[in-house]
């Protein structure tokens, strides 16, 4: 089956550093989604990618979509205390079921004053 | 505009026991999925159903667990005779196209603990 596997599974920075994960999918995807979860919380919604290639900016996230559609990136620039929390892609399928996500395994992000 | 609503929030159950976890999407979403997380863990797909229909259950459990969206009324996950690993998160979330690939709305989950 479809798996999606995210690096690094944990990262710590000083506030003021940037930081970036990688999310690899055994299998061309029709989109992928990023979500961010707060300690204790549920995850929220980021962003959607559909292109091959396409990159989309939101504030210090920059989110990226391969070339292959099998891989993605977010980076963050110039971390701060609010970016603290785990960030897991959602890789999409078109199936008859809809578009069915597999979420990665998540990067837990902690960022030291 | 309520979100996606989980009860109960948190839940403890003795093994052997029953545990019903119910799900109510966002006002005018007709697709609910169930995930569970493990501590530490990502999320794993569990089932995807329609309004009285189940249309993808590729990632429940073949035994004890079931669920369900009536016409009326939430969506509700049942665990029967829980055992110690089924403890975990269970995120429900609600989607509002099955044509829109747009985002899901979570739930704030129910933590289940079995003693």
């Amino acid at each position: 089956g479809q798996q999606v596997m995210q690096i690094p599974q944990y990262q710590h920075v000083q506030e003021g550093e940037d930081f970036t994960t990688y999310c690899n999918s055994s299998t061309t995807l029709s989109n992928i989604q990023w979500y961010k979860q707060r300690p204790g919380g549920h995850p929220v919604f980021l962003i959607q990618l559909v292109k091959s290639g396409e990159v989309k900016k939101q504030k210090r996230l920059t989110f990226q979509f391969g070339e292959a559609k099998k891989n993605s990136s977010l980076h963050i620039t110039a971390t701060q205390t609010t970016d603290v929390g785990t960030y897991f892609c959602a890789g999409g399928l078109y199936t008859g079921g809809g578009n069915k996500l597999t979420f990665g395994t998540g990067t837990q992000l902690k960022v030291e004053l | 505009n309520a979100g996606v609503m989980q009860n109960p929030r948190h839940l403890v159950r003795r093994r052997g026991q029953e545990a019903r976890l119910r799900c109510s999407p966002m006002k005018g979403h007709s697709h609910v999925y169930w995930y569970r997380q493990l501590p530490e863990e990502g999320l794993k797909f569990m089932v995807y159903l329609q309004k009285e229909n189940i249309i993808d259950e590729s990632g429940m459990p073949k035994e004890r667990f079931s669920a369900e969206f009536p016409k009326e009324g939430p969506s509700i996950l049942r665990i029967q005779q829980v055992v110690r690993g089924d403890s975990a998160a269970y995120f429900c979330a609600s989607s509002d196209s099955i044509a829109n690939t747009g985002e899901l709305f979570f739930g704030e989950g129910s933590r289940l603990t079995v003693l």
